[in-house]
């Protein structure tokens, strides 16, 4: 039943230690996102794809990267996190022609 | 850029009472979507009612409806008959018609009182 799966639920990582969170769906939607979202604030829109186009917002830092190997699994890759980017990411489906967006449970990602 | 402004970080209300949450945003398209989601501490996000901006008929969902004004830029989400289950954060969020970007807003935070 799941529709979009993130794993794991919760990730702890090292100060500079890359990391990698993955997303998997099972909709068959062509569009996948990464947001981040930190407490109490908007999630925030890092990335997305279009099928095998990638769109980065201007303001994603460069420590931040993204694969999309095929329609169903995406990765967001941490190269080197540091404290600030302890947050819950999301990731997020949809299809090419309905608005509707469909999103993961999230990873949580502390940074020690 | 687009921008969605939500400029009220609590609310809470009397569980059957009505609550309206703000929402408005700033851009310079004119064909639009906007929704209201829902993410109860599970941390789901769910949609709950979305507004085509080429509609001017205001988007209804069983207990939740919008007042969407497209001159002013307001899109806020009435909640009828409010129910311990709607405690939760409501972001509204936005998407221009030709892209696939979803920009939301800081959210609110509502409180159902029994």
């Amino acid at each position: 039943d799941a529709m979009v799966i993130q794993n794991p639920r919760y990730q702890v990582t090292q100060f500079g230690k890359p990391v990698t969170l993955s997303c998997s769906q099972t909709l068959n939607h062509n569009v996948m996102y990464w947001y981040q979202q930190k407490s109490s604030q908007a999630p925030k829109l890092l990335f997305h794809y279009y099928d095998k186009d990638f769109n980065n917002e201007a303001d994603t830092p460069d420590n931040f990267q993204s694969r999309r190997p095929n329609t169903s699994f995406c990765f967001l890759d941490i190269r080197s996190p540091g404290l600030g980017d302890a947050a819950m990411y999301l990731c997020a489906t949809k299809t090419g022609n309905n608005e509707k967006l469909f999103f993961g449970s999230g990873t949580q990602l502390s940074v020690l | 850029a687009q921008t969605v402004t939500q400029s009220q970080p609590e609310m809470s209300v009397q569980e059957a009472e009505t609550v309206t949450l703000s929402c408005t945003y700033d851009t310079s398209e004119s064909d639009y979507y906007l929704f209201w989601y829902k993410q109860p501490p599970s941390r789901q996000m769910i949609l709950v009612i979305r507004q085509e901006a080429y509609k001017q008929q205001n988007a209804t969902e069983n207990r939740f409806s919008v007042n969407f004004q497209k001159a002013a830029k307001s899109f806020s989400l009435k909640i009828s008959d409010s129910q311990l289950g709607d405690a939760a954060m409501y972001f509204c969020a936005y998407r221009w018609d030709t892209g696939n970007q979803f920009y939301f807003g800081t959210g609110t935070s509502l409180t159902v009182i029994p």
